[in-house]
Order: structure tokens, then C-alpha cells, then sequence
């Protein structure tokens, strides 16, 4: 059965500082690992990772993805007090035909404090 | 261009209960997933529908049931409801699987 954790399940930080959110997978068919951030009710997308040792830069955001390891990580510079939520870490396996199932870690909830 | 819809945004039930939710997709998105969202549990997939077709389910009972019309709009059913189906449910439409999912703002069920 695919599995994905992420940790920590929970983070308190103070305006500034740089966090780094973990996700570890084992995944038949691995396919790729997305990052979603959720708010209040709809997560919104963040990144799509698919090869081993290429950071994804938006902003203060970043990820990365080790593929012989098995994890991705999700960094986040200078936090503001808007980055507060729950983010979220999936992996996809490809099922075949344009065909991808996504397994959900249970999400790492980040409050920033200012 | 108009987001993912889910109605209604709230319902409560009572035990025992049936009840039917609904996600209208992006236009020209043909797939539609469901998930199920918990504390505890986090996101759980439920299944998946692409063209009218369930390509993909997840380990729930069969008391969840789903289907998708020609339109890509999908409806998702829980009969005999349980206390622990209280959750937000969460509906995800993409032009071909999990690639560019993009999310509704969920259903939130409470069963009492």
C-alpha cells in the first residue's frame, strides 16, 4: 500500500525564520511528489517535482526532491504570518495510461507568529 | 475561468441517513477525484472518475459510491450514514489525472 509521512505534524515559528518541512514516500510506480498549501478549506498547488536533485524556487518557497532516498523536502525563507496553514506532501503513482493516483501525507501544520 | 464547485458548502445529517454531494469540475477538465478529509486522518483518496468511467478507488465501503455524467460533473453518495463520516469532503478536477489538480472548497458533512 502506498504510504507518504510527513513531518513535523506540527510547527510554531516566529515572523523571519526559515522552516523546512519534511515528506517521506514509498510509492509503486512513483510517478512525482506535489506540494499543496491549504488555507482554509481548498489546498492550493505549490510544486510538482519529478526529478532527483532539482530545486523548485517560487518566491520564499523552495523543494526538493531524492529520489534514491525516497523524500522531498519544502523550505520556506523569512516566514510572514501569511505563510500559517497546513501543507501538504502527495505522491503519485502512475497507474498507466495518462493514469495517476495521488496519496496524501497527513499535512504539517505551520503557525507563524509575529 | 470558474473554479471547482461543490455544493452544498454545509450539511448536517443524522445517523442512518443517505446523502449526495456535488462537484462541478473546470470546464474541459474531464477528471474528477474525491477525498475525504480528517484530523486525524488527513486526506484519504476515495476515487477517481475520468470520462464517465471510476478509474480509480480507494479502501472505503461501499456505502460511498460516486459517479460522473457526460458533462464531467460528479456526484459522490454515502448511504447509511456513521458518525465518523463527518469530515470535509474535498473534490479535485484535472484535465488527465493528478496532474494540475485543482481543488473545490469542499463539503463540510456532520453527522449526528
Amino acid at each position: 500500500e502506498d504510504k507518504v509521512v510527513q513531518s513535523p505534524l506540527s510547527l510554531v515559528v516566529h515572523e523571519g525564520d526559515t522552516v523546512t518541512l519534511n515528506c517521506s514516500y514509498e510509492v509503486t510506480n512513483f510517478r512525482s511528489l506535489l506540494w499543496y498549501k491549504q488555507e482554509k478549506k481548498a489546498p492550493t498547488f505549490l510544486f510538482m517535482l519529478t526529478s532527483s536533485g532539482i530545486e523548485k524556487k517560487s518566491g520564499r518557497l523552495s523543494s526538493i526532491l531524492d529520489k534514491k532516498e525516497l523524500f522531498s523536502i519544502l523550505n520556506i525563507t523569512a516566514t510572514q504570518t501569511g505563510d500559517s496553514a497546513v501543507y501538504l506532501c502527495a505522491a503519485a503513482r502512475d497507474s498507466g495510461g495518462s493514469n495517476y493516483k495521488l496519496t496524501f501525507g497527513k499535512g504539517t501544520l505551520l503557525t507563524v507568529n509575529p | 475561468k470558474a473554479g471547482v464547485t461543490q455544493t452544498p458548502r454545509y450539511l448536517i445529517k443524522t445517523r442512518g441517513q443517505q446523502v449526495t454531494l456535488s462537484c462541478s469540475p473546470i470546464s474541459g477538465h474531464r477528471s474528477v477525484s474525491w477525498y475525504q478529509q480528517t484530523p486525524g486522518q488527513g486526506l484519504q483518496f476515495l476515487f477517481e472518475y475520468f470520462s464517465e468511467t471510476q478509474r480509480n478507488k480507494g479502501n472505503f465501503p461501499g456505502r460511498f459510491s460516486g459517479r460522473q455524467f457526460s458533462n464531467s460533473r460528479s456526484e459522490m453518495n454515502v448511504s447509511t450514514l456513521e458518525l465518523g463520516d463527518s469530515a470535509l469532503y474535498l473534490c479535485a478536477s484535472s484535465l488527465r489525472g493528478a496532474y494540475g489538480y485543482t481543488f473545490g472548497s469542499g463539503t463540510r458533512l456532520t453527522v449526528v
